[in-house]
């Protein structure tokens, strides 16, 4: 069993604020890190997929970014909105584990 | 195209009973996983699939069994329904092994 550790566990911000937290894994036998967000009442949706060290990946306000050697990845969210409030899951080795999640709340 | 599909929504069911939640995915991919989740807990993976007459055990397997006859589905079943087993039940797909992983919409399990 592993741990995945994600920090914090719930986070409130005002629209428009850039936030970010963080996910904690096993640095050794390291194979991908996988980012998810869930909507209350939806399932699962993949965000990103890092494997190198040093990984930045980018999808519009959201970017992550990973260290394999001392086994955290950080996830941002700038300028965050209404519609970004959900649950942000990672994953490790081979997504068998998943941390508990961040829940953001965006408040208008 | 449906993606992964999962019947039933919800579900109550009686200490002793057995029941199998049934998940399909029309996406062609070869691995598979069941989920469990609990409040305040992550998401456990209980068996996966790498494919048709393959399927191994995840973190939680106990309680639980699968098998995969077809690419497409991959049934859990619960043969004698505890109240530890009250939970949400998510199955996934992927392509390939550490690819990204495709969401049911979940089945809602109560024990009682």
């Amino acid at each position: 069993i592993l741990n995945v550790e994600q920090s914090p566990q719930s986070l409130h911000v005002q629209e428009g604020d850039s936030t970010n937290f963080t996910c904690s894994f096993p640095s050794s036998n390291f194979y991908a890190l996988h980012w998810y967000r869930w909507e209350t009442a939806k399932s699962p949706e993949a965000l990103f997929v890092m494997t190198l060290n040093g990984d930045e990946k980018k999808k519009g306000r959201i970017s992550a970014t990973l260290n394999t050697k001392e086994g955290y990845s950080y996830l941002y969210i700038k300028g965050s909105q209404p519609e970004d409030s959900a649950t942000y899951l990672c994953a490790f080795r081979n997504q068998f584990y998943f941390g508990t999640g961040t829940s953001l709340t965006v408040i208008p | 195209n449906a993606g992964v599909t999962q019947t039933p929504k919800f579900r109550i069911l009686k200490i002793g009973q057995s029941m199998t939640l049934q998940c399909t995915q029309d996406m062609n991919h070869n691995y598979m996983y069941w989920y469990r989740q609990d409040p305040g807990m992550g998401l456990k993976l209980i068996y996966y699939s790498v494919g048709a007459g393959i399927t191994d055990k995840g973190e939680v397997p106990n309680g639980y069994n699968v098998s995969r006859s077809t690419t497409e589905d991959f049934p859990l079943r619960l043969e004698l329904a505890a109240p530890s087993q009250t939970s949400v039940y998510f199955c996934a797909s992927s392509y390939r092994q550490g690819g990204e992983q495709f969401f049911g919409p979940g089945t809602r399990l109560t024990v009682l």
